[in-house]
């Protein structure tokens, strides 16, 4: 299967800084997809970004599939944006086996 | 639109007991997978069914872990006799197209 590294592992940030978070894949990968895991566990989808780039409010994030990494920027960032962030893909050529990241655990500190 | 919903949210058992969680997926959406979450760690692919046909379950430990799709809409696992090391957070997803939606998990505590 595919490996997938994110960095960095921990991230502490003053309320109101930008961020960006790296996620690398050992292969080509498809259905390449963030997730959002707050404090009390709750997964949320953020982006299904196989290629290109995508906003959504404060969000953002671009994969360059030929180069097998994405981004996910934060900007303005606020306590809520605390918790773990997760990128996921699959292999291509497979319908199989959405392999997480280990994540990025972020701080926000008021 | 409702979300994934799963029952139970919390559960503690004995080691060498059996325990069941349940998942009813987004209404229409005919991919289901079970992830297990290790405290630390990112979610782990368990099995993954398409309708009530299993498209992957090469992670599920067999011998212990079952998981059935009847008519293709809820779903339940099964751990049966359960190890210290299931101690995990049991999550169940699904997509229609390729994003996932999870629910809120099952956290398991095996003493």
């Amino acid at each position: 299967g595919i490996q997938v590294e994110q960095s960095p592992p921990d991230l502490i940030l003053q309320e109101g800084a930008n961020s960006t978070l790296r996620c690398n894949f050992s292969d080509s990968v498809n259905n390449l997809q963030w997730f959002h895991q707050n404090p009390w566990g709750q997964l949320i989808n953020l982006f299904y970004i196989p290629s290109g780039t995508k906003q959504n409010g404060r969000l953002s994030a671009t994969t360059v599939a030929t180069e097998r990494y994405s981004l996910l920027y934060i900007s303005s960032s606020q306590t809520t944006d605390s918790g773990v962030y997760f990128c996921a893909g699959t292999p291509r050529g497979s319908a199989r086996q959405l392999t997480f990241g280990s994540g990025t655990q972020l701080t926000v500190l008021p | 639109e409702a979300g994934v919903a799963q029952s139970p949210r919390y559960k503690i058992i004995e080691k060498r007991q059996s325990v069941a969680f349940w998942c009813n997926p987004i209404s229409g959406h005919a991919t289901l997978y079970w992830y297990q979450q290790i405290l630390g760690q990112g979610p782990k692919l368990l099995i993954q069914f398409q309708n009530n046909g299993v498209v992957d379950d090469s992670q599920l430990p067999k011998d212990r872990f079952s998981a059935e799709r009847l008519k293709g809409v809820d779903s339940t696992l099964k751990i049966q006799p359960a190890k210290l090391e299931d101690s995990a957070v049991y999550l169940c997803a699904s997509s229609s197209h390729e994003k996932l939606f999870f629910g809120s998990g099952t956290q398991l505590s095996v003493l």
